[in-house]
């Protein structure tokens, strides 16, 4: 079966530097999201891994480890506006299934 | 215009009752998924397709069913509502096999089943 962990809760300071870990068991691993879901929206798309490594985009990077069965997403420069879930999705199947963790819940204070 | 729009927003039904809930997209992508979620699960694929006629079951499909007529739209049937079918219910598309485009969902429906 599939398998995410991540945390539920995190608390980070405006213009600080916050690190979201991600864990998972998987077979068939293709690739992995994060999106990042404010409260009563929309999940919307943050980045996508399928090598080894980090990927930067702005003020977030996501980094993959697939030997590790390991991920993090890392918010710079946090903001107010950034508070939010962010979820660990694992990609399997030939490509369309997804797997979704149950989110990070992250409130940015001042 | 946004690329994906659900219909209704909210809803509220009783139990026993025929409930279809409607997505739309403006895209012309190929792949359509609906999805629940629900507080301590992540987000579960109830039925998904893979072009017009063509869907499948996801891992939380009993008491559900879809119909894809036109590419443009993807119907999701509760046949006979249930009090455990509250949640809120995301559709998605994507053109293809996953990438660095992601998916994409539309901003829910919130089902209440009294």
């Amino acid at each position: 079966g599939q398998n995410i962990d991540q945390p539920t809760e995190m608390t980070a300071t405006e213009g600080a530097i916050v690190q979201i870990n991600c864990t998972y068991q998987t077979s068939g691993f293709n690739g992995l999201f994060w999106y990042q879901q404010h409260a009563g929206e929309a999940p919307t798309f943050l980045s996508y891994n399928v090598l080894d490594g980090l990927e930067e985009k702005g003020r977030f990077s996501s980094f993959l480890s697939r030997s590790k069965g390991y991920s993090y997403l890392l918010l710079k420069e946090l903001q107010m506006k950034d508070s939010a879930s962010y979820l660990c999705v694992t990609i399997t199947g030939g490509g369309n299934k997804l797997t979704f963790g149950t989110g990070t819940q992250l409130k940015v204070e001042l | 215009d946004a690329g994906i729009t659900q219909s209704p927003r909210h809803k509220v039904t009783e139990t026993g009752t025929p409930v279809t809930l409607r997505c739309h997209q403006t895209e012309n992508h190929r792949y359509m998924y609906w999805y629940r979620q629900d507080p301590g699960h992540g987000l579960r694929l109830i039925h998904y397709s893979y072009g017009v006629k063509d869907t499948d079951k996801g891992e939380v499909s009993d008491g559900y069913s879809v119909s894809r007529s036109k590419t443009e739209d993807f119907l999701l049937t509760l046949e006979s509502a249930t009090s455990s079918q509250t949640s809120v219910y995301f559709c998605a598309n994507s053109p293809g096999t996953a990438s660095n485009y992601g998916y994409t969902f539309g901003s829910g429906t919130r089902l209440t089943v009294v």
